[in-house]
């Protein structure tokens, strides 16, 4: 059973870049035809994906997020992150990380997730 | 983006009782290889979601069958044949044919 667990700072500034890394146990990163994503949730609970990794380092984003949005692979520790620059209050939700094969629809195995607020 | 709508927003069931959920996206969902790409989740409150179903009628791993899933082309259901108190949340439906999108999610409660 894959297992994803989120870090990284809870609280940003405005304008500033917020940074979460995804440590992922019990598979390989770089498993055949695995996709690892970050999604969050805003108070409430709309669900916005933000974007995906490929195993091989393939990436593909969310149209409204792409131009601020970054995800890398860090092989040798079998993890994956998340930048989002130029951050504002509309960026404070519970992000998570997910990943999952196509043949099931990508997304299969969250993270608990960690809560990021923006503020000053 | 294609737009995933659910209906009902708010279901009150009664337990033993079945359960359907709707939703419709804007375009179709089959993708160029042959696949149609809907899930559904189902989202305790303080918990991540997790996947009920994957393409269309498919339940992942450990799903209870009184969970299925129907539908083709661009309108889908979920169904709970007996609800059971376990079954409370929020249920999503959710693309991943083209880029990934969400439905605005169905809360299910006891009556």
């Amino acid at each position: 059973q894959v297992q994803l667990e989120e870090s990284g700072p809870g609280l940003v500034r405005p304008s500033q870049t917020l940074a979460l890394t995804c440590t992922v146990s019990g598979d390989s990163i770089t498993s055949d035809d695995y996709y690892w994503s970050w999604i969050r949730q805003h108070p409430g609970r709309d669900l916005e994906w933000i974007g995906y990794i490929y195993y091989s380092g393939g990436t593909f984003y969310n149209p409204s997020l792409r131009s601020r949005a970054t995800i890398s692979l860090d092989t040798s520790k079998n993890q994956f992150s998340l930048k989002l620059t130029s951050v504002t209050a509309a960026d404070t939700a519970m992000y998570y990380c997910v990943g999952g094969g196509n043949n099931y629809g990508l997304i299969v195995y969250w993270g608990q997730g960690t809560l990021v607020t923006v503020s000053s | 983006d294609i737009v995933m709508t659910q209906t009902p927003l708010s279901s009150p069931v009664t337990l033993g009782q079945p359960a359907s959920i709707s939703c419709r996206s804007s375009q179709s969902l089959v993708h160029t290889d042959g696949n149609t790409y809907l899930s559904w989740l189902h989202q305790r409150p303080g918990q991540p979601p997790r996947l009920l179903i994957y393409t269309i009628s498919n339940r992942f791993s450990g799903v209870p069958d009184r969970f299925s899933g129907s539908g083709a082309g661009t309108d889908f259901t979920l169904k709970i044949s007996r609800v059971e108190a376990e079954d409370v949340g929020v249920y999503y439906c959710m693309q991943a044919t083209q880029s990934v999108t969400f439905g605005q999610g169905t809360k299910v409660e006891i009556k």
